[in-house]
């Protein structure tokens, strides 16, 4: 079952501009992790937030968390050509299987 | 290198042969685990396995078996595959799951068509 939903599906900018992506969750969460995918090619980590955290970064990611409104947002500034690629969500429930649930993805396009 | 190999990266099949995908860490991670990415479902988990010889089910098992023998190796077999197991499919694994603070580490996936 689906648990985090990524908001907008797709997003194109251009090079320089941030991008910013959001998730929602429907259930208590341990964490919340953010993977990039380059086009059919395995994930990769690039964030993960506690749930007792409500903002973290690393380089030109900042990932922010509020746990009342059951989301997040990963913002990416100063975008760059090679930051195309799609970025999923994924949540770790709390109390629940020791499973890793993804969402589907938003599709980021940064233009030259 | 730390990584995870699946073999192979491209399979085309015939619906009804039985096929095996192979997946291999080398990071003694105690946690693997099977998805399949489908367009518009996203990634959905198939099976996971907490440690040797502990595997237990995900979001759609239906169709498929793994194994875990050993801690490094954690197999995806089709016994009878069929057209809609067509799909993009990753391994991944993780030290020690956790549900705290653990990330994956995935595999480059494995194509498959079952005509």
């Amino acid at each position: 079952s689906q648990q985090g939903e990524e908001d907008p599906q797709a997003l194109s900018i251009q090079e320089g501009e941030n991008a910013t992506m959001n998730c929602s969750y429907k259930t208590s969460i341990n964490n919340l992790q953010w993977y990039r995918q380059n086009s059919g090619r395995g994930l990769v980590h690039l964030i993960l937030i506690r749930s007792n955290e409500r903002e973290k970064h690393s380089g030109r990611l900042r990932v922010t968390l509020d746990t009342s409104k059951k989301s997040s947002s990963l913002l990416i500034t100063a975008s760059r050509a090679a930051d195309t690629a799609s970025y999923f969500c994924a949540t770790a429930r709390k109390g629940g299987s020791e499973k890793l649930v993804f969402g589907k993805g938003t599709k980021l396009t940064v233009n030259p | 290198e730390a990584q995870v190999t699946q073999n192979p990266r491209y399979l085309i099949t015939v619906t009804g042969k039985k096929l095996t995908v192979t997946c291999s860490q080398n990071m003694n991670h105690e946690y693997m685990s099977w998805y399949r990415q489908d367009p518009g479902l996203g990634l959905r988990q198939i099976y996971y396995s907490m440690n040797v010889e502990v595997t237990d089910k995900g979001d759609v098992p239906e169709g498929y078996k793994v194994s875990r023998k050993e801690k490094r190796n954690f197999p995806l077999i089709l016994e009878s595959p069929s057209p809609n197991q067509t799909s993009l499919y990753f391994c991944a694994s993780s030290s020690v799951f956790t549900t705290t603070n653990e990330k994956l580490f995935f595999g480059s996936g494995t194509q498959l068509s079952v005509l």
